[in-house]
């Protein structure tokens, strides 16, 4: 089974800064089947990202997905307000399918 | 554009089954989606995969919940539901139907998600 460590497990910034999130695998994620969502408070995940780079429809490009293999990057480049919330990653495996990881909080500072 | 809705039961005691549907708008569950799952997420924590049912007919579970789990589809009605039987606390969680164009591609749709408490 793969597991995917986030870090940091929560990210104080203000609007207007960078965020830059990680996800570690514990074994190679094959061919890229890295994911990443935003959840807010009270509702669904929202896909942000697929294929570790893509961006999903309708996803600013502020937000930015780069790395394969064993590492994983989220990067939003310039924090607006409605930027706040957690993020996961996502990978396909083989057993289990699908796995996330543990969530990146980021927050107001 | 693909919407889903959960509904069933908010409440379930200990060790019956949980029973939940799915219902597809805005395209047939036949011939819309890659494959159609369920997530959930107990309070307070994170996403957890339940199951996948694939567009071929087959069906891949979680292995910690494989023993209790079953989905399946019932196109007349456009719907794909989940089974989860001996239910405990630890079955307590926002339930969430998803659906995708292809694993490559992440679950991009989602539904609102439905709170099932597992208590007597």
């Amino acid at each position: 089974e793969i597991v995917l460590t986030q870090s940091p497990g929560t990210l104080s910034l203000s609007p207007g800064e960078r965020a830059t999130l990680s996800c570690r695998a514990s074994q190679s994620v094959s061919s890229s089947y890295l994911a990443w969502y935003q959840q807010k408070p009270g509702q669904a995940p929202r896909l942000l990202i697929y294929g570790a780079s893509s961006r999903a429809t309708g996803i600013p490009d502020r937000f930015s997905g780069s790395g394969s293999g064993t590492d994983f990057t989220l990067t939003i480049s310039r924090l607006e307000p409605e930027d706040f919330a957690v993020y996961y990653c996502q990978q396909y495996g083989s057993s289990p399918r699908w796995t996330f990881g543990q969530g990146t909080k980021v927050e107001i500072k | 554009q693909l919407q889903l809705q959960e509904s069933g039961p908010g409440l379930v005691k200990p060790s019956e089954t949980l029973s939940l549907t799915c219902t597809v708008s805005g395209g047939s569950i036949s011939s819309s989606s890659y494959y159609w799952g369920w997530i959930r997420q107990p309070p307070g924590k994170g996403l957890e995969w339940i199951g996948s049912i694939y567009y071929s007919g087959s069906t891949y579970y979680n292995p910690s919940l494989k023993s209790r789990v079953t989905i399946s589809v019932d196109t007349s009605k456009n719907q794909f539901s989940l089974k989860l039987s001996s239910v405990t606390a630890a079955d307590t969680a926002v339930y969430y139907c998803v659906t995708s164009g292809g694993d490559y591609y992440g679950m991009d749709v989602w539904g609102q998600g439905t709170t099932v408490t597992v208590s007597s």
